[in-house]
């Protein structure tokens, strides 16, 4: 069936330091991928979209790198901040009416 | 402007027990969503509503219903609860035109004992 999955269920990094999460998706239909972010106790956050005629979209201090020819996306975190810590949730489109298939997590910790 | 309100924030039910969760918007938005969500199981779709009038099931339906009962209000019930059933349930709605992105609300949390 259709997945989208992470590779790393925690990352911890240090402050100031850039965060790299990775996300593979299986489904090659997918032309819309969205990444959230869900700080304890609250609902995901958009955070940053990418449509699949790009490969690169950039936000501020966030980066979303999508390649297709792998079904691979990556958010990353420019200069990380303990307040990005979080669960962050890729997330893409299926064929037909476009709901979203999420992700499991990562969570990434930030160290001062 | 509230986005997305989810009400309750917590319960508490016994087996058995019935209750609707609430959510209600204010954006506007045709589509509405009813996901789940467990440890380690990221976000699943338990219903969805494309528009006014209309809802479909989606990954995990069994033991749920919903009311679209106009373009703002989008309710799921549960008839008889069951411990299965405790998790943290988030409401969302879609955008229209490019953007396909999801607006959450702040989750109910409900456990079943």
């Amino acid at each position: 069936g259709e997945s989208v999955g992470l590779h790393l269920p925690t990352l911890s990094v240090q402050e100031g330091d850039n965060s790299i999460i990775n996300c593979a998706y299986s489904n090659s239909a997918s032309d819309y991928f969205i990444w959230y972010k869900q700080e304890s106790g609250k609902g995901p956050q958009f955070i940053i979209d990418i449509r699949s005629n790009m490969d690169k979209r950039q936000g501020q201090r966030v980066t979303v790198l999508l390649n297709k020819t792998v079904k691979h996306l990556s958010l990353q975190i420019a200069a990380t901040q303990p307040g990005d810590s979080a669960v962050y949730f890729c997330a893409s489109n299926t064929g037909g009416y476009n709901k979203l298939i999420f992700g499991a997590g990562t969570r990434l910790a930030v160290h001062p | 402007n509230a986005g997305v309100t989810q009400t309750p924030k917590f319960q508490v039910l016994k087996t058995g027990q019935s209750m609707t969760l609430q959510c209600a918007q204010d954006m506007n938005h045709n589509s509405m969503y009813w996901y789940r969500q467990d440890p380690g199981m990221g976000l699943r779709l338990i219903y969805y509503s494309a528009s006014e009038g209309t809802t479909d099931k989606g990954e995990v339906p069994n033991g749920y219903n919903v009311s679209r009962l106009n373009k703002r209000e989008f309710s799921l019930r549960l008839e008889s609860a069951a411990p299965s059933q405790t998790s943290v349930y988030f409401c969302a709605t879609q955008g229209q035109g490019s953007s396909y992105g999801y607006t959450f609300g702040s989750g109910t949390r409900l456990t079943v004992v």
